[in-house]
């Protein structure tokens, strides 16, 4: 069974900190790691598709890390800023390019002014 | 470009009664999935769609069934429905076997309860 986990479950940040929460996944038949970013009563939005170990992504103030030999991948916010607080989740394929995404529970993270 | 959408936004249905959730795709998508949430979890994959077919199944009984249209908008249905099929439904639409790494998209959600 694929298990896909994160931590923490929440987070509450000042307003400028900057964060991190991670993501943890079986490192066998590793292909792809997705992250989102989920708005209370918005669609999921694709932040991040990661494939490569080592890989480093960036979106702004948002940048996310990946490590497929140890199954973990952070994402870190800079200066966190309250139009950033959603939860963040990520999710791997069940399967070699497959888009069956298996998800962690997501980081819900707020950001206080 | 319009994105993916979803109807009805809610819904309350009783134990035992069946509903059915529509989802439209994003244009120019040939692939559908659809999630399902329950409170305090990610998203289950339920089962996906790619050009009217089913192309994949989760853990989830018969009783969850689905249909893709030409046009590839989708539909779950439920048939028989229990409390604890109470959750928020995602679809998501995805472009394949054009793209390598499946992007998907995904809509607003259906939030359903069962009472």
């Amino acid at each position: 069974i694929l298990n896909v986990e994160q931590s923490p479950q929440s987070l509450h940040v000042q307003e400028g900190d900057s964060t991190n929460f991670t993501c943890s996944f079986p490192s066998s038949n590793f292909y792809a790691l997705h992250w989102y970013r989920w708005e209370t009563a918005k669609s999921p939005e694709a932040l991040f598709v990661m494939t490569l170990n080592g890989d480093e992504k960036k979106k702004g103030r948002i940048s996310a890390t990946l490590n497929t030999k140890e199954g973990y991948s952070y994402l870190y916010i800079k200066g966190s800023q309250p139009e950033d607080s959603a939860t963040y989740l990520c999710a791997r394929p069940t399967q070699g390019g497959s888009e069956k995404l298996v998800f962690g529970k997501g980081t819900k993270l707020t950001v206080n002014p | 470009e319009t994105g993916v959408t979803q109807s009805p936004t809610h819904l309350i249905k009783t134990r035992g009664q069946q509903v059915t959730l529509r989802c439209s795709s994003q244009s120019g998508h040939n692939t559908v999935s659809w999630y399902q949430q329950a409170l305090g979890q990610g998203p289950q994959f339920i089962f996906q769609y790619y050009r009217e077919e089913e192309n994949g199944r989760g853990n989830f009984p018969p009783r969850f069934s689905g249909l893709q249209f030409p046009n590839y908008s989708s539909e779950l249905n439920v048939n028989a429905l229990e409390l604890d099929d109470s959750a928020l439904y995602l679809c998501a639409s995805s472009l394949r076997p054009l793209a390598l790494i499946y992007e998907q998209y995904f809509g607003p959600g259906t939030r359903l309860t069962v009472t």
